[in-house]
């Protein structure tokens, strides 16, 4: 089945303490990016790659790392937590061709920052 | 901010009857794209329309794009108590970065 895994799905966690959240996709999909919501301000965008080794930001892209070593791996790297960083993220893919591809959806990881 | 903006922010309809919501968003773009949220869960993606294109159709879906006003709307005809959900409009401009620009979204709450 074609699916974009998130792991984990809920984490709660204190300030400071570094984590990763995993995202992989079984598409062969060139395409990868991170958004984060919140309430009020729709989803945002974290963190794109076009391909292996080639990543950009979006528009939010402050305390969070990325890497893109395999195609199928995106993972989101918050090296020093803080509260405001709070958040429903996810990981989407899509085809890069020439921009007009849907993106796929993880289920989404809930972050709790205390 | 570069969102897009979707109104109305939140729409109450009986079955049966068409919701309407609209986006409008703020640069030159390649094409524009809709998803579907259901309570907390991931995106699904519903339609594309690309720039050169007016108007489309899926289903019970109809988008209409005018890029001289930059805007769209989505068209849910004969809604069901299922389509209750998040709608969000999504852009990618046409050259440059290729982000994505998500709208702030409309809630939609289809009442059997």
């Amino acid at each position: 089945e074609a699916q974009v895994t998130q792991n984990p799905r809920y984490l709660i966690t204190v300030t400071g303490k570094k984590l990763t959240v995993t995202c992989s996709q079984n598409m062969n999909h060139e395409y990868m990016s991170w958004y984060r919501q919140d309430p009020g301000l729709g989803l945002r965008q974290i963190y794109y790659s076009m391909n292996v080794e080639v990543t950009d930001k979006g528009d939010v892209p402050e305390g969070y790392k990325v890497s893109r070593k395999e195609k199928r791996n995106f993972p989101l790297i918050l090296e020093s937590p803080s509260p405001n960083q709070t958040s429903l993220y996810f990981c989407a893919s899509s085809q890069q061709g020439q921009r007009n591809y849907e993106q796929y959806f993880g289920p989404g990881t809930r972050l709790t920052v205390t | 901010s570069q969102q897009g903006e979707e109104d109305p922010q939140a729409l109450s309809i009986q079955e049966g009857e068409n919701a309407t919501m609209n986006c409008s968003y703020k640069t030159s773009i390649n094409n524009l794209q809709w998803y579907r949220q259901n309570s907390g869960r991931g995106l699904v993606h519903l339609i594309l329309i690309r720039s050169n294109e007016r108007e489309k159709h899926s289903g019970r879906l109809r988008v209409t794009l005018d890029t001289s006003k930059k805007s769209s709307s989505l068209l849910i005809t004969a809604s069901r108590a299922a389509d209750t959900a998040s709608y969000f409009c999504a852009t990618v401009r046409k050259t440059g970065t290729y982000k994505y620009i998500f709208g702030t979204g409309t809630r939609l709450k289809v009442l059997a």
